[in-house]
């Protein structure tokens, strides 16, 4: 299987704040990489697809970029309803797919 | 817009099977894609669980094949996981999801989900 590590599994930070969170896979996926974002007792919703790609309706404060093993997604100034858990998942091996295993973003 | 909506038993006794429906509207399952399956467990975070095509062809994530069925009725508009034998560690929230293109796969949407808990 693929091994996804983010890194933090925590974060706090501020409205108004950038924030990096970074996935590093276990070998290269080319850009075959989405970022999700999930809220307690929800369902995760696609942010980021194929690594850079905005989804439809998704905020342009949010980004993302990378290749090969190492991914990051950026929000650009937080907004109150960004705090949430975000997780990366991988899409190049289908046996299986894989997920990270979070990082929750919390309010300073 | 396309929907999801799981539906099935909440509590699964030990040893038997657990088994969701996932009924899908807005879109026909006919058209294509794949539709899968994915759970979560604070034990076990995101798991994709596998996947079925409107043909009915499967993929299985390795680590539960052989306790696996995912089936798709295009008359019913629905798809469904029958997973046997359970036990404690098979106790999560179940999402069903559509996936995207192989090339740029993603799950969306998701179902809101359906918590199961395995226990006598």
């Amino acid at each position: 299987d693929i091994q996804l590590t983010q890194s933090p599994s925590s974060l706090s930070a501020s409205i108004g704040d950038r924030v990096t969170i970074t996935c590093r896979a276990s070998q290269s996926i080319g850009d075959y990489l989405n970022w999700y974002q999930q809220k307690p007792g929800k369902a995760p919703k696609v942010l980021i697809h194929a690594a850079s790609n905005l989804h439809s309706g998704v905020p342009s404060r949010f980004s993302g970029s990378g290749s090969g093993t190492d991914f990051t997604l950026t929000i650009n100034s937080l907004e109150p309803e960004d705090f949430a858990t975000y997780f990366c998942q991988q899409f190049y091996s289908p046996s299986p797919y894989t997920f990270g295993q979070g990082t929750k973003l919390e309010i300073k | 817009q396309v929907h999801l909506q799981e539906s099935g038993p909440g509590l699964v006794k030990p040893s038997e099977t657990l088994s969701l429906s996932c009924s899908v509207s807005g879109y026909s399952i006919s058209s294509g894609s794949y539709w899968g399956w994915i759970r979560q467990s604070p034990e076990k975070g995101l798991e994709w669980i596998g996947n079925v095509f409107q043909s009915g062809s499967t993929v299985y994530n390795p680590s539960l094949r052989g306790r696996i069925t995912i089936s798709v009725d295009t008359s019913t508009n629905q798809f469904s996981l029958a997973l046997k034998s359970v036990t404690a560690a098979d106790t999560a929230v179940y999402f069903c999801v559509k996936e995207g293109a192989v090339v740029d796969n993603y799950f969306d949407p998701w179902g809101p989900g359906t918590l199961v808990t395995v226990s006598s």
